[in-house]
């Protein structure tokens, strides 16, 4: 089973909205990242946020991290229809086990 | 720069047939990890292959198995298929770093369906 879970399973936006997702955890980690999929292929790395870090900006990301509630948030700000996508956090579980949460389907219509 | 190559793209097999899945690292990497994604799910990790040893596991049984070769590439063989194998198959590569700090670099996939 998953050990990571996103929300909302699934966002529908029109283009130039802001798209908010939000990923919780349980065990501590030392890192949290974010991965984009689109159409069943591989997963593309989009930002990487560390335990001591509480937010990071990656042009139209913002990622936020929140460790006492054990959960961050991706913000994609003024979406175009090219975001259309899965995204996923994901963390270390142990020391070499990298784990994916359910993900979040993003729908951005032109 | 080349990134992580995945072979074959698609595959069809049959129930009870054995398949191999190849995966080429991106060029600089030493870390293969091998995901099974099905249809609507997040990837779930299988294994993780370091100095040609399998690191870790995933909730995986023994029909799937792997291996790496000295240039870092990375096969992964899966026994007895089931339907409920039916997936896509990701290998992702990674530069081992004792932080943690790891970027995950993955393939395109490998299609498979067992009917």
């Amino acid at each position: 089973s998953q050990q990571g879970e996103e929300d909302p399973q699934a966002l529908s936006i029109q283009e130039g909205e802001n798209a908010t997702m939000n990923c919780s955890y349980k065990t501590s980690i030392n890192n949290l990242q974010w991965y984009r999929q689109n159409s069943g292929r591989g997963l593309v790395h989009l930002i990487l946020i560390r335990s001591n870090e509480r937010e990071k900006h990656s042009g139209r990301l913002r990622v936020t991290l929140d460790t006492s509630k054990k959960s961050s948030s991706l913000l994609i700000t003024a979406s175009r229809a090219a975001d259309t996508a899965s995204y996923f956090c994901g963390r270390y579980s142990g020391t070499y086990k990298y784990i994916f949460g359910t993900g979040t389907r993003l729908k951005v219509l032109a | 720069d080349a990134g992580v190559t995945q072979s074959p793209t698609h595959l069809i097999k049959t129930r009870g047939q054995q398949v191999t899945l190849r995966c080429s690292p991106k060029s600089g990497h030493d870390t293969v990890s091998w995901y099974q994604q099905a249809l609507g799910q997040g990837p779930q990790f299988i294994f993780q292959y370091y100095e040609e040893e399998e690191r870790q596991r995933g909730n995986f049984p023994d029909r799937f198995s792997g291996h790496q070769f000295p240039n870092y590439s990375s096969e992964l063989n899966v026994n007895a298929l089931l339907l409920g194998d039916s997936a896509l198959y990701l290998c992702a590569s990674s530069l081992y770093r004792a932080s943690g700090a790891n970027v995950l670099t993955f393939g395109a996939g490998s299609r498979l369906t067992v009917l």
